[in-house]
């Protein structure tokens, strides 16, 4: 299988906090995992590319210093939402790409987190 | 990047009906993945498509890339209620891939 988590799968928080939120491929190690944000009936945008080891890539309009991402090892991103506002709450995506050359092009996705900033 | 376009936005049908998504690019794709995503919960992986005119089957879904591998779609014979969700294709570019904005299954019982 290729199962990827996240934590929490929800979190509603005040306006200014920050919000941590995990991604960790469980049964297999990733390379590369994504970060993507999902409005209410839209597509998924993806946010960042977060490769282990070295530093994220964002798209273009994805501020860095709000969204800190750190991929400390091949089985865990961490995307951090600081100082949180109301236009952040949003469902919260991450895949993760396998290392392995035989589904490199496949992207498992995490359950997401919903995020509510009140 | 590459850029989809997935239509249509939305289709309801009633159950035993069959319902077919178009997913279009003006560029050559290099290939194309199908995910579906039920209300609520994250997308799954279907399928990806590589081949120029290439066809899938995955029970009731028959997938089809273009010749031209400029177009492909997602058709499902006799729906059931249980195929309730958004449909998506997406295309791989260098490591990333973009969704095109999915089509919304709803089946009627």
């Amino acid at each position: 299988g290729a199962v990827v988590s996240q934590h929490p799968s929800w979190v509603i928080c005040k306006s200014g906090t920050s919000v941590k939120i995990e991604c960790r491929s469980l049964d297999f190690q990733a390379t590369t995992m994504f970060w993507y944000r999902q409005f209410p009936k839209q597509s998924l945008m993806l946010m960042a590319t977060s490769n282990e080891g070295s530093k994220a890539t964002y798209e273009q309009g994805v501020e860095k210093d709000k969204f800190l991402i750190n991929h400390a090892s091949l089985t865990l991103s961490t995307l951090t939402v600081t100082s949180a506002h109301p236009e952040d709450s949003s469902f919260y995506i991450c895949s993760a790409q396998p290392q392995d050359r035989g589904r490199r092009e496949t992207q498992y996705f995490g359950p997401g987190t919903r995020l509510l900033v009140l | 990047g590459q850029q989809v376009m997935q239509i249509p936005q939305y289709q309801h049908v009633q159950e035993g009906e069959d319902f077919t998504t178009y997913c279009n690019s003006s560029t050559t794709l290099s290939n194309i993945q199908w995910y579906k995503q039920r209300p609520g919960g994250h997308p799954v992986f279907l399928i990806q498509l590589v081949k120029s005119g290439e066809v899938k089957k995955q029970k009731r879904l028959t997938f089809q890339f273009g010749e031209a591998k400029k177009n492909s779609s997602l058709h499902i014979t006799a729906t059931q209620t249980t195929d309730v969700g958004t449909y998506f294709c997406a295309v791989s570019g260098y490591s990333t891939l973009t969704f095109g904005k999915g089509t919304m299954l709803l089946v009627s019982p």
